[in-house]
């Protein structure tokens, strides 16, 4: 069983530009979400899709950051425009139902420069 | 706010010296509460879930424990191999009963040197 893959796995950008991280969750698997870890921080929580559904964005930081997650399956996370302060390291996670352990991808490390 | 402390920061291990690591947490009601290991570079790998105070569960030379204020990662007889940063996360309902993200702790490098 393939895990889950983020996309790329690094990205360098200039402040005011636009980025796109994108997710494929484990296959079959209904619950999607976004974490984030920032420098010296713990791993924080973005939002937690339910099929193609938000059901809590409650950690999006702004709404230069937009999730969406078209047909239940695959994920993208755009930034934009990027910003100092977004620079980190951004998993996705999945799992089969909600309440069951979320499984993570390796990451996508962002650099804002 | 749900809140979790994981003790120490950072904990050097010789071979084969077993020692136990902490998570201490704070939250309105616990839904589970879980442990991941991490090596550089990598996402967070599910090792372990807890739900109730009491519980125990093992795995290998890891065994986690939950009580209603903290958890305990056990490490017997460690292994090089076993060196990575441990992290706990909690899962709490909101209100609605709808919130199944999880709350990290900054985690736990443990070093293990042969």
């Amino acid at each position: 069983e393939a895990g889950v893959t983020q996309f790329p796995s690094h990205s360098v950008i200039e402040k005011g530009q636009t980025v796109t991280l994108r997710c494929d969750p484990i296959s079959g698997h209904d619950n999607l979400y976004w974490y984030r870890r920032v420098m010296g921080k713990e791993i924080k929580f973005l939002l937690h899709f339910v099929k193609e559904s938000k059901q809590d964005e409650s950690g999006m930081p702004n709404n230069r950051f937009l999730a969406e997650r078209t047909g239940g399956t695959y994920s993208t996370l755009k930034v934009q425009p990027a910003e100092l302060e977004d620079s980190g390291v951004y998993f996705c996670a999945s799992s089969l139902w909600s309440g069951q352990p979320q499984h993570f991808g390796d990451g996508t490390r962002l650099s804002i420069l | 706010e749900d809140q979790v402390t994981q003790s120490p920061e950072a904990l050097r291990l010789q071979e084969g010296e077993s020692s136990s690591l902490n998570c201490s947490y704070t939250v309105s009601g616990l839904r589970g509460l879980f442990w991941y290991r991490q090596d550089p570079g990598k996402g967070p790998e599910f090792l372990f879930t807890l739900y109730s105070a009491g519980e125990e569960k093992e795995k290998e030379r890891l065994k986690a424990t939950l009580t209603k204020k903290e958890s305990f990662l056990h490490i017997t007889a460690p292994k090089p191999e076993d060196s990575a940063t441990y992290l706990c996360a909690v899962q709490a309902p909101n209100s609605g009963g709808s919130n199944y993200k999880l709350t990290f702790g900054k985690g736990t490098l443990l070093t293990v040197n042969p």
